[in-house]
């Protein structure tokens, strides 16, 4: 069974750059798995920040932009604000309607 | 704007059944895929089912695949998830999310959810 894997946790400083990354415990990450990325806070429904790989949902600020990064997807939050503390999902796509998502990463701005 | 409404939730014993409903507006609901995600208290996203606009396709986690059943009702703007034989792991919040669409591939839309509790 595959399994998507994200970082548990990662922390940034206000204003910082960050880089999270979602991988395959099992093959490498491609456009042809359409990552996407979800943003989750505390008590609210998840919203879609990227897809595609890289393409940015309506109304989501530019400093999130996502990307392939060697064998894996990643989502870069560029100039961190505190309210991007939260958690970050990445779902890809396996062919045939199927999506798994990854475990989720908890982001902490400092 | 785009606004989906979950209904349907609730507590059931082990075994029982449980149908969910999402009532959507603010789009052509015809013409888009559906999703259902649910959340775990404390836990992750876990992609449930998917169906396609004209019903042509269903598709499942292999967790819930043979329990769970999607569907949709393009008339009345509705997709459903029919739970059978619920376990005390399903217990989680369902979300009932729209397909970004127009070629593209993402959980685009999502509503505010509807919890599901499986206890004896």
């Amino acid at each position: 069974q595959t399994v998507v894997t994200q970082e548990p946790s990662f922390s940034v400083s206000l204003g910082g750059t960050v880089t999270l990354t979602c991988g395959l415990s099992s093959g490498s990450v491609s456009t042809i798995k359409y990552p996407s990325w979800y943003q989750q806070t505390p008590g609210q429904a998840p919203r879609m920040l990227i897809y595609n790989t890289n393409s940015r949902s309506s109304g989501v600020p530019d400093r999130f932009s996502g990307s392939l990064l060697g064998n894996k997807a990643a989502l870069t939050i560029t100039g961190a604000q505190a309210d991007d503390e939260s958690d970050y999902y990445c779902a890809l796509y396996m062919g045939s309607a199927i999506w798994v998502f990854g475990g989720g990463t908890k982001l902490t701005v400092l | 704007q785009v606004q989906l409404v979950e209904s349907g939730g609730g507590m059931v014993q082990p075994g029982g059944s449980l149908r969910l409903s999402c009532a959507a507006s603010g789009f052509t609901f015809s013409t888009y895929n559906m999703h259902w995600v649910r959340q775990a208290p404390g836990k992750g996203l876990e992609w449930v089912a998917f169906i396609r606009h004209d019903e042509s396709d269903k598709t499942y986690a292999d967790s819930v695949k043979g329990r769970f059943t999607i569907s949709r009702d393009n008339s009345k703007n509705t997709v459903h998830l029919q739970m059978n034989n619920l376990r005390v792991e399903d217990t989680a919040l369902f979300y009932c999310v729209k397909d970004q669409g127009g070629g593209s591939c993402g959980l685009g839309i999502w509503g505010q959810g509807t919890m599901v509790i499986v206890s004896s």
